[in-house]
Order: structure tokens, then C-alpha cells, then sequence
């Protein structure tokens, strides 16, 4: 059964970089299809997508973070990490690292495929001084 | 501000059917595919339903999905006491990238 797990401080300054590692077990994260997806959540606020890579590299991030969003990956390793530089207040979130499939078709076809599946537990990372 | 648009609470008592909408544009939900997630008190969110109305192994039956135009809805029927979650839709936006909605609390009463 495939398990991911966030690693990673859990206490960042104002103006430095989180970093986070995700673990995975279970499975080989250079499976054909799959990407592998960072997603967070700020205490009592919903749910939000910072980015996405597939074992070659290629990535996708949200373009409201990826200036300061890189995410990378280590099959050797089995894992994939995540680095947010400049980080605020409003940074302080669970991050949660996710499996995510992404089928990208024409909407005249069908339209594009993609989901989050499983999830790692998530970690709080509380940004302060 | 979310992309995709929920109403923030929904209720029902047990046993009733309980529907939540999730409203989106012609660049997510209108073209591509739509997801929700159920995120249990204190867990991870977990995949409820896919490519719109397919449940994955394990999801009773008494959850569903549709899609129509540019809004979805994820129905349950014959509520009960452990559905009491936060439920979020998610669609893949032309602008590559992944947008979700701001989340229902459903309270069972």
C-alpha cells in the first residue's frame, strides 16, 4: 500500500526558506503517470495546490506561488521535496504531499484528469520569529 | 478568494439527502474533470469522487457525483453521524493548474 510522509522543521523565520521532504513507501515514485504534489492548508482556511512533478523533472506550480516555489525530486531516494523562499505569516500552513494523476486532454475530447490520491498525513510549518 | 465556489456549511439530520454545489468557470470545471475530497476532523483530505461521478474502491455507494456546464454537485443520501466533515471539489484550470473550492462544513444534526 503506497504511504507518504512530510518530514521537515517545523518552525520557520520570516523572510527564510521552508523546506520539505516527502517520503515514499509503498510504491516507486518513478512510476509512469503519476506526478507528485504538494498541497496546504492554513489553520482553519481551505484547502491549496503549490505544485506538482513527475520523476523526470517536469513540473507544474501554481502561478500565484511559483516565484517562490521549487519543487524536486530524488527517485533514488524515493522522495520529492519542496522549497518556499520568502516566507511570511501567511505561509503558516499543514503542508500535505499527495500522489496526484494528471491526464492532460482537449476539453473537446474530454478534458483534463487529475486527482490527489493517497495523502500524507500533513505537517504543520508555523512561520515566526 | 477561491477559484471554484461552495457554500461554506450545509446540514441535514440522519438519514436525509444532503446535496453541495461547487460553481466554477468555463476553464475548469467546463472543460475538464471534477473531484471531491471529504476531510474527516484532525485527517487528511481523502478522494471521494473522480472524473466527476466515480467513487474509488471503499466509497459507499451513497455518495455521487454530477456535473453539469459549469457546476457540479456531490449528493449523500441516508446521512449519517460519520459524514460530519469538510468537503472540498477540485478541477484541473486550462491555465495549468490545479484550483479547489473553499470547502463545505457539513454538520449532521
Amino acid at each position: 500500500q503506497l504511504q507518504l510522509q512530510e518530514s521537515g522543521p517545523g518552525l520557520v523565520k520570516p523572510s527564510e526558506t521552508l523546506s520539505l521532504t516527502c517520503t515514499v513507501s509503498g510504491g516507486s515514485i518513478s512510476s509512469s503517470s503519476y506526478y507528485w504534489g504538494w498541497i496546504r492548508q492554513p489553520p482553519g482556511k481551505g484547502l491549496e495546490w503549490i505544485g506538482s512533478i513527475y520523476y523526470s523533472g517536469s513540473t507544474y506550480y501554481n502561478p500565484s506561488l511559483k516565484s517562490r516555489v521549487t519543487i524536486s525530486v530524488d527517485t533514488s531516494k524515493n522522495q520529492f521535496s519542496l522549497k518556499l523562499s520568502s516566507v511570511t505569516a501567511a505561509d503558516t500552513a499543514v503542508y500535505y504531499c499527495a500522489r496526484h494523476l494528471i491526464v492532460v486532454v482537449p476539453a473537446a475530447i474530454s478534458g483534463t484528469n487529475n486527482w490527489f490520491d493517497p495523502w500524507g498525513q500533513g505537517t504543520l510549518v508555523t512561520v515566526s520569529s | 478568494q477561491s477559484v471554484l465556489t461552495q457554500p461554506p456549511s450545509a446540514s441535514g439530520t440522519p438519514g436525509q439527502r444532503v446535496t453541495i454545489s461547487c460553481s466554477g468557470s468555463s476553464s475548469n470545471i467546463g472543460s475538464n474533470y471534477v473531484y471531491w475530497y471529504q476531510q474527516l476532523p484532525g485527517t487528511a483530505p481523502k478522494l471521494l469522487i473522480y472524473s466527476n461521478n466515480q467513487r474509488p474502491s471503499g466509497v459507499p455507494d451513497r455518495f455521487s457525483g454530477s456535473k453539469s456546464g459549469t457546476s457540479a454537485s456531490l449528493a449523500i443520501s441516508g446521512l449519517r453521524s460519520e459524514d460530519e466533515a469538510d468537503y472540498y471539489c477540485a478541477a484541473w484550470d486550462d491555465s495549468l493548474s490545479v484550483v479547489f473550492g473553499g470547502g463545505t462544513k457539513l454538520t449532521v444534526l
